[in-house]
């Protein structure tokens, strides 16, 4: 079982809809990250968390570490958000380390 | 400021040729890992340079993959005898503060 599980894998939208994805991990962690990655290969990072809430426009991580669970939340959806989205945490016995989850691929429709 | 660079940003080679990829940090950023995914799979972590430490080389899935750093700037990634198995996105961060990486846009690796 990997210590990052994301879900959905796949998820596909109609423009304007409330998008949520979500983050489970086995492992105590010191942060958590959601990242972005785009057809071309490129990962942007959205937010690192550590706990609570946070939001950048349209876009809203939340992490709740005692379930071991993170939300990214995505609002209004519009097709320029399709990407793969990516949860990645700091385990606490390592923080020089990522462990990725497998990512969630994105496809909003006009 | 300039982000993480990579070259070349696609590169294309006959199975059992040799590969350098490059990988330029942000300036000052005393942390690099480099990072391979395959098509459809996930990230997975190769190596890890912190400063002037021994390199973490934990994740190189054979000995034909190996990787220098000279002090804190430039990275190489170099494949040898390279097998289609090693077609893939390669990817480089850096970091300065502890949890925070910055990618760079990857190499795209295709073994023919």
């Amino acid at each position: 079982k990997n210590e990052v599980e994301q879900s959905p894998q796949n998820l596909t939208a109609q423009e304007g809809e409330f998008i949520t994805i979500n983050c489970s991990y086995s492992v105590g962690i010191s942060a958590l990250h959601w990242l972005q990655q785009h057809p071309g290969g490129g990962i942007v990072s959205l937010f690192m968390l550590s706990s609570g809430k946070k939001k950048h426009g349209r876009l809203i991580a939340t992490i709740n570490i005692q379930e071991k669970h993170s939300s990214l939340h995505i609002t209004a959806s519009h097709p320029r958000d399709s990407a793969v989205y990516i949860c990645a945490v700091v385990p606490s016995y390592n923080t020089d380390k990522l462990i990725f989850g497998t990512g969630t691929r994105l496809q909003v429709f006009p | 400021g300039a982000g993480v660079s990579q070259s070349p940003s696609n590169k294309v080679t006959e199975k059992g040729k040799d590969v350098e990829l490059r990988c330029d940090p942000i300036s000052g950023h005393t942390a690099l890992y480099w990072y391979r995914q395959r098509l459809g799979q996930g990230l997975e972590f190769l190596i890890y340079f912190q400063g002037n430490s021994a390199p973490d080389k934990s994740g190189l899935p054979s000995d034909r993959f190996s990787a220098e750093r000279t002090g804190e700037s430039v990275s190489t990634l170099t494949i040898q005898r390279t097998q289609q198995e090693d077609s893939a996105v390669y990817l480089c961060a850096s970091s300065l503060q502890a949890y925070e990486q910055y990618f760079g846009p990857g190499t795209r690796l295709t073994v023919t």
